[in-house]
């Protein structure tokens, strides 16, 4: 069984600061996705960046970076020089490789990010 | 350019109705999911499919049923409401590729009174 968790429940981050959010994950398999999806206060779920198991490079999305450490099983959020729209629900998620499994996404308990002035 | 559209957006049920959250997609997409979100608990899986006709259970599938006949439609069928059902559910779909991200509907808020 795949697990993920988010140890954070809330974080403050100034205007224009970095942030790193956490997220470390359990699985047995050795092939497998990360991702990270944003939701804002009006619900809808926002792909963000995507790792996978076997990339050598860490995932980078403007300003969205992904902080892999395979052998700690951890895959942080960076968010570089945050904005007041980063305000939201972040949450990490992983999925198993493929085959009927391919649609289950695993996620975690979320963190809720503020961008203060 | 639709993507995923869930209908309706909120819904107030009384115990022990049923009713259907429809699901439909406009990507071609082979794999489409169904999730709920609770305060606290993230996304949980309820049920998946990864095409026509072929659907299987999720994390936590009591007291939902679905099918998929089209590649474009999953609908989620509640059978017997409960007060346990109260949550927003979400549809998602994606298309073949172990990199893919899945797509959201905008979600459904379901009350069960």
């Amino acid at each position: 069984a795949q697990k993920i968790t988010q140890t954070q429940p809330g974080m403050f981050v100034q205007e224009k600061e970095a942030v790193t959010l956490d997220c470390t994950y359990d699985t047995s398999d050795q092939s497998y996705g990360l991702f990270w999806y944003k939701q804002p206060s009006s619900g809808e779920m926002i792909f963000l960046i995507y790792q996978g198991s076997y990339d050598e490079q860490n995932a980078t999305e403007g300003r969205y970076s992904l902080n892999f450490q395979k052998a700690r099983k951890s895959a942080n959020l960076v968010i570089s020089a945050s904005q007041l729209g980063d305000s939201a629900m972040y949450f990490c998620a992983m999925r198993p490789p493929g085959g009927g499994t391919a649609s289950k996404l695993t996620f975690g308990t979320g963190t809720r990010l503020q961008v203060t002035l | 350019n639709a993507g995923v559209t869930q209908t309706p957006k909120f819904q107030v049920l009384k115990t022990g109705q049923s009713m259907t959250l429809q699901c439909a997609q406009d990507m071609n997409h082979e794999y489409m999911s169904w999730y709920r979100q609770d305060p606290g608990m993230g996304l949980r899986l309820i049920h998946y499919s990864v095409g026509a006709g072929i659907t299987d259970q999720g994390e936590v599938p009591n007291g939902y049923n679905v099918s998929r006949s089209t590649t474009e439609d999953f609908p989620l069928r509640l059978l017997s409401a409960a007060p346990s059902q109260t949550s927003v559910y979400f549809c998602a779909s994606r298309t073949t590729g172990a990199n893919t991200e899945a797509f959201f509907g905008q979600g459904t808020r379901l009350t069960v009174v």
